[in-house]
């Protein structure tokens, strides 16, 4: 089961940062926190990953509360292109044979 | 570019054949990959854990007598539906984890259709 919390849907305006949350209470202290995306009819494309210190790549930048126990990823300029389903997942480290679970994601919608 | 390529990225295929769905890592040898199922509108499934030289290990619900995996190379692992039939009918989805970038990647994923 997943272990995340998302909101079932978001819009945000091209151009604007959109923000989605992500709850994760029960994470533990081995565990990251990874996004995914999924465009449609293609498959997850890696966003970013974290444990504790916020991070920032290419695309997104992603905010881990102190506590650990919530997320958000920032998206700061919106396109058209980043209207997608966007999957939080906990799961440690890349290690061994532990596969990723997805949840329901968030369905980004940017609209223009 | 894709660093997992899935083949072939559509298929239809009729009720009671087999069809075999591959998935390669391009850059990096991978030892374990892992079989997802997807339904419309629904979240990815995860099917099973292929091991490169040993086993595969399914997911509770997975029939493995139907959905055959071969992960007979660092690069290569194939799914193979059975005796397919309409409810076969799906988007199978696969990836790869490497190992040196710590990171794991999809496929772009594999359109099944059995008529």
């Amino acid at each position: 089961d997943a272990k995340t919390t998302q909101p079932p849907s978001m819009d945000c305006a091209e151009g604007r940062a959109a923000n989605l949350p992500c709850n994760h209470s029960t994470i533990s202290g081995n565990e990251y926190v990874y996004w995914y995306r999924q465009i449609h009819s293609q498959g997850p494309q890696y966003i970013i990953h974290g444990l504790k210190n916020n991070e920032t790549n290419e695309m997104a930048s992603l905010i881990i509360t102190e506590d650990r126990k919530s997320s958000t990823l920032i998206l700061p300029h919106a396109t058209l292109r980043d209207t997608a389903v966007y999957y939080c997942i906990v799961s440690p480290r890349y290690s061994g044979n532990t596969p990723l679970v997805f949840g329901k994601g968030t369905r980004l919608s940017v609209i223009a | 570019g894709a660093v997992v390529s899935q083949h072939p990225s559509r298929v239809i295929c009729k009720s009671g054949t087999s069809v075999k769905i591959e998935c390669r890592s391009l850059d990096f040898q991978a030892t374990t990959m892992f079989w997802y199922r997807q339904f419309p509108k629904q979240s990815l499934m995860l099917m099973a854990t292929s091991n490169e030289g040993s086993k595969a290990t399914y997911e509770q619900g997975v029939e493995k007598d139907k959905f055959l995996i071969n992960h007979a190379s660092l690069t290569l692992s194939t799914l193979t539906v059975t005796s397919a039939h309409p409810e076969d009918s799906s988007f199978y989805i696969c990836s790869a984890r490497d190992r040196g970038a710590n990171t794991i990647y999809f496929g772009e994923g594999s359109w099944l259709t059995v008529v």
